[in-house]
């Protein structure tokens, strides 16, 4: 079946910008997450939503950063003001359960200029 | 909060031997340990886990080993085939609600024909 899927694949942007990425989890998956990978770098937890509940935002690196989920589905990541050093590979994966394998999407690699 | 070191940061074996990468971990509550491996442009893909109830688990030419005294796990590859190629991340967690995977830098992996 379909497995996670993230779009843009690429983003660039300039500094100061606001930009979307968004998240499609694997259908029926109730859990979704969002890391970062920066250049040469492990991955980095930033948000968790599970179901309807109020996101775990614990991992979200300033106000800038924000995400939501609708209708227990897609999400969005939306990071405003953006700056360089956000510059990443922003990575979502989904999973059946909250204690359930993550599977990961390919990625948004966001350059900020 | 849990810190993950993975060892090498690069490894190159010839084609057909084996390959170790190794892992610690300090929170000693953490009790599930996955392993990843991601191949260029794309997100990671689990290949294996193990949780702190077991020693050791093995798919295939893919094995897990766990010592939660010393706190370290690694992954070992037997018989190394060119399509093992990969940047290959080790993470731990614990379920507090979600199971927000704390990752390891990458080890990349060559295999020499």
């Amino acid at each position: 079946g379909a497995g996670v899927s993230q779009s843009p694949s690429n983003k660039v942007t300039e500094k100061g910008k606001d930009v979307e990425l968004r998240c499609d989890p694997i259908s029926g998956h109730t859990a979704l997450y969002w890391y970062r990978q920066s250049l040469g770098q492990g991955l980095e937890f930033l948000i968790y939503f599970q179901g309807n509940s109020a996101p775990d935002k614990s991992g979200l690196p300033s106000d800038r950063f924000s995400a939501e989920r609708t209708g227990g589905s897609v999400s969005t990541l939306t990071i405003q003001r953006t700056q360089q050093e956000d510059s990443a590979v922003y990575l979502c994966a989904s999973s059946p359960n909250p204690k359930g394998t993550q599977y990961f999407g390919p990625g948004t690699r966001l350059l900020v200029l | 909060g849990e810190n993950v070191e993975q060892h090498p940061s690069t490894l190159s074996v010839q084609e057909g031997d084996s390959a170790v990468i190794k892992c610690t971990y300090s929170d000693s509550a953490s009790n599930y340990f996955p392993w990843y491996k991601q191949e260029l442009g794309k997100g990671p893909q689990l290949i294996i886990d193990i949780r702190s109830n077991v020693g050791e688990k093995k798919d295939q030419r893919i094995a897990v080993t766990l010592n939660k005294t010393a706190k370290h796990f690694s992954l070992h590859i037997t018989e190394t085939q060119p399509e093992d190629s990969a940047v290959y991340f080790c993470a731990a967690s614990k379920f507090q609600g979600a199971q927000k995977l704390v990752f390891g830098q990458g080890t990349r992996l060559t295999i020499n024909p």
